[in-house]
């Protein structure tokens, strides 16, 4: 059984500090994901990474980094803390696609993030 | 226009019932699609995956119409523990498997 395990299930933090979220996955997976999820928004990727040291922007990448050193870990890196920052960050993970098919991807428990 | 748009419900049905849920892509190079299930407060699991001829898994049968860029979710024999929100999903024609989540339907089944 995959499994995704984020560090934090709950984090509070102030405006301006630097925010580290820490993702593992157990399963070789190729490609890891950050989405944040916020009511009426739906889920929305920030970044994702397909293999070690390899980062792509997500669609709402703007005021995050990540960082990927090894294939099992992905870090989301908030760099200076905003109030419009606080979300539910989720992490996931996939195999790569195999032909013309991607893979599901699978989630981890998800960070509940409040800066105050 | 949205990616993935679904009706956002929410779905109120008795115990027993039978419900279903569309949903419709823009992207017509979409490749993949998937059910996932999100419980409050929880993460998405995945529920099934969308193969081009339809498929079933128990009381849950899913369908994909390519031609009309729609998905559909169908559940039978609706119990009290299905209550949740159903996210549809594609995966466009881009590589990297990245996927396109629609904001989800929200069913609650009811004794």
């Amino acid at each position: 059984d995959v499994k995704v395990t984020q560090s934090s299930r709950y984090l509070v933090k102030r405006t301006g500090e630097k925010v580290f979220l820490e993702c593992v996955q157990d399963m070789d997976h190729e490609n890891m994901f950050w989405y944040r999820q916020d009511p009426g928004l739906g889920l929305r990727l920030i970044y994702f990474s397909y293999d070690v040291k390899m980062k792509e922007k997500g669609d709402i990448p703007e005021g995050y980094s990540v960082s990927r050193e090894k294939k099992e870990r992905f870090s989301l890196i908030l760099e200076s803390a905003s109030t419009n920052q606080t979300s539910m960050y989720l992490c996931a993970s996939s195999r790569p696609r195999q032909g013309i098919s991607n893979q599901p991807q699978h989630f981890g428990d998800g960070t509940r993030l409040s800066i105050l | 226009r949205k990616e993935v748009e679904q009706d956002p419900g929410p779905f109120n049905v008795p115990e027993g019932a039978t419900v279903a849920f569309n949903c419709t892509y823009s992207n017509s190079a979409s490749q993949s699609f998937f059910w996932y299930r999100q419980d409050c407060r929880k993460e998405p699991k995945l529920l099934m995956s969308v193969y081009s001829s339809g498929n079933e898994d128990g009381r849950f049968t899913a369908q994909l119409n390519r031609a009309s860029q729609y998905i559909s979710l169908l559940i039978r024999d609706s119990k009290l523990s299905d209550s949740a929100t159903y996210l549809c999903v594609c995966a466009g024609g881009t590589s990297y498997g990245k996927l396109t989540f629609g904001q989800g339907t929200i069913l609650t089944v009811h004794p």
